[in-house]
């Protein structure tokens, strides 16, 4: 069965703190690594990831994939309070259109 | 609107009534897109539409669950005979066409169901 898991669960840091946010996946036909934020009730679009080593960057946020290894990392530096969030991985299949996502980093920075 | 949009935002029933809960997704987005969001878990797919194919009905959670997507644009996801773990969050996604292959959906704010 698909799975991701992603690590730590929660995350508590000073604003200006960098952090490192982990997914490690198993799939069967792997298509996309995703990333969301979570900041009250919708998920917002992050990242798409398809191919290993290339790094994704956006801002002070940037992700990269390791297909070989089975998972993505999502950083993000100068951290802000505006950055206190739930992260959602999530990955897609070929062959279908859905998104199995992982339960979440919760992230908070202290002013 | 300019995203989607969901309705009830909130609703309180008592276990045994049915609900529906309504999406008006993105205009001209051809993708839809239900999940449920337990308490403390990740979003779990229910059912994916597109254009007039088939839906993809495999996430449903048992046959009180079921969904119709009217003239390609609004959505209802109905519920029968609740029980108490069919309480949730219930998001809708829109996307363009093939939604997944470009990984961005846009999401509603939700519907938070709560079953007594």
């Amino acid at each position: 069965e698909d799975k991701v898991v992603q690590s730590p669960l929660s995350l508590v840091v000073h604003e200006g703190d960098t952090v490192t946010l982990n997914c490690s996946y198993e799939v069967t036909n792997f298509r996309s690594l995703l990333w969301y934020k979570q900041e009250k009730k919708a998920p917002t679009f992050l990242f798409m990831l398809t191919s290993s080593g290339i790094e994704k960057k956006s801002g002070r946020l940037s992700s990269i994939l390791d297909k070989k290894e089975l998972f993505s990392i999502l950083n993000i530096t100068a951290t802000q309070t505006g950055d206190s969030a739930v992260y959602l991985c999530a990955h897609s299949n070929f062959g279908n259109e859905k998104l199995t996502f992982g339960t979440g980093t919760r992230l908070t920075i202290i002013p | 609107g300019a995203g989607v949009s969901q309705s009830p935002s909130n609703k309180v029933t008592e276990k045994g009534k049915d609900v529906e809960l309504r999406c008006d997704p993105i205009s001209g987005h051809t993708a839809l897109y239900w999940y449920r969001q337990s308490l403390g878990q990740g979003l779990e797919f229910l059912i994916y539409f597109q254009g007039n194919s088939a839906p993809d009905k495999s996430g449903l959670p048992s046959d009180r669950f079921s969904a119709e997507r009217t003239g390609g644009s609004v959505s209802t996801l109905t519920i029968q005979r609740t029980q108490q773990e069919d309480s949730a969050v219930y998001l809708c996604a829109s996307s363009l066409s093939r939604g997944v292959g470009t990984g961005e959906l846009f999401f509603g704010e939700g519907s938070r169901l709560t079953v007594l």
